[in-house]
């Protein structure tokens, strides 16, 4: 089993649907968790985290991490075109593991106008 | 501009070959990483650096070696022994500091494709 499930999709929407994606772990001493976005082709971009458990809003995003499930959410509001790419989760351990991150294997998602 | 540059942006290697891959940071960052990608299994670490001339194993290091000469440069050799090397390969920085609560940026370049062939 792997330390960090997400489910690859591919994920495909409507413009303006609210989008939910999921990541599921196994590692109880994970402390930050991450949600990196990848467009096409390039290297991914922090798109948000949040440390511990607890909810963190950005904008139209959303993060959510149940530690006690071992879940977090990344939801995305009003979702449009430009927010087609590939998102992935990451997870760090802190400590003697910090900035040693563990991804999941990333959710394609494509938001049609 | 301040950044990450990895070079080349594609690579051909014939199977048995060593291959060196570029990467260079004029962030002034003090942690440098290399990740592998494959369709489906995510970002793997392969190596990663915290300072100069020390360089830690990562999850999948076999088959691979890295230097840490320079701040700047953290160039990756992927190995003849490195069984199935044809993959994405991504290299991030970020400043190295520890603050609770607070993640360490990693920021990541535009990445290498390696084919062998």
């Amino acid at each position: 089993q792997k330390e960090v499930e997400q489910d690859p999709g591919p994920l495909s929407v409507p413009e303006g649907a609210i989008v939910s994606l999921n990541c599921t772990y196994s590692n109880s001493a994970f402390q930050y968790f991450m949600w990196y976005r990848q467009y096409s082709r390039k290297g991914p971009e922090l798109l948000m985290y949040t440390y511990s458990s607890g909810n963190k809003e950005d904008g139209r995003f959303t993060a959510q991490v149940d530690k006690s499930s071992k879940y977090i959410s990344l939801f995305i509001r009003d979702s449009q075109p430009s927010d087609s790419a590939t998102y992935l989760c990451a997870m760090d351990a802190g400590g003697t593991s910090y900035g040693k991150l563990t991804f999941g294997q990333g959710t394609i998602l494509t938001v049609h106008p | 501009d301040g950044g990450i540059t990895q070079s080349p942006k594609y690579l051909f290697r014939k199977e048995g070959q060593n291959v060196t891959l570029s990467c260079e940071q004029n962030l002034n960052h003090d942690a440098m990483y290399w990740y592998r990608q494959d369709p489906g299994q995510g970002l793997r670490l392969i190596y990663y650096s915290q300072i100069v001339n020390d360089f830690q194993k990562g999850d999948i290091a076999e088959g691979y070696s890295v230097s840490r000469e320079k701040k700047e440069s953290f160039p990756l050799t992927v190995t003849s022994a490195q069984k199935n090397p044809t993959a994405f390969y991504l290299c991030a920085s970020s400043k190295g500091s520890r603050q609770r609560e607070k993640v360490d940026t990693q920021y990541f370049g535009p990445g290498t494709r390696l084919t062998v062939l």
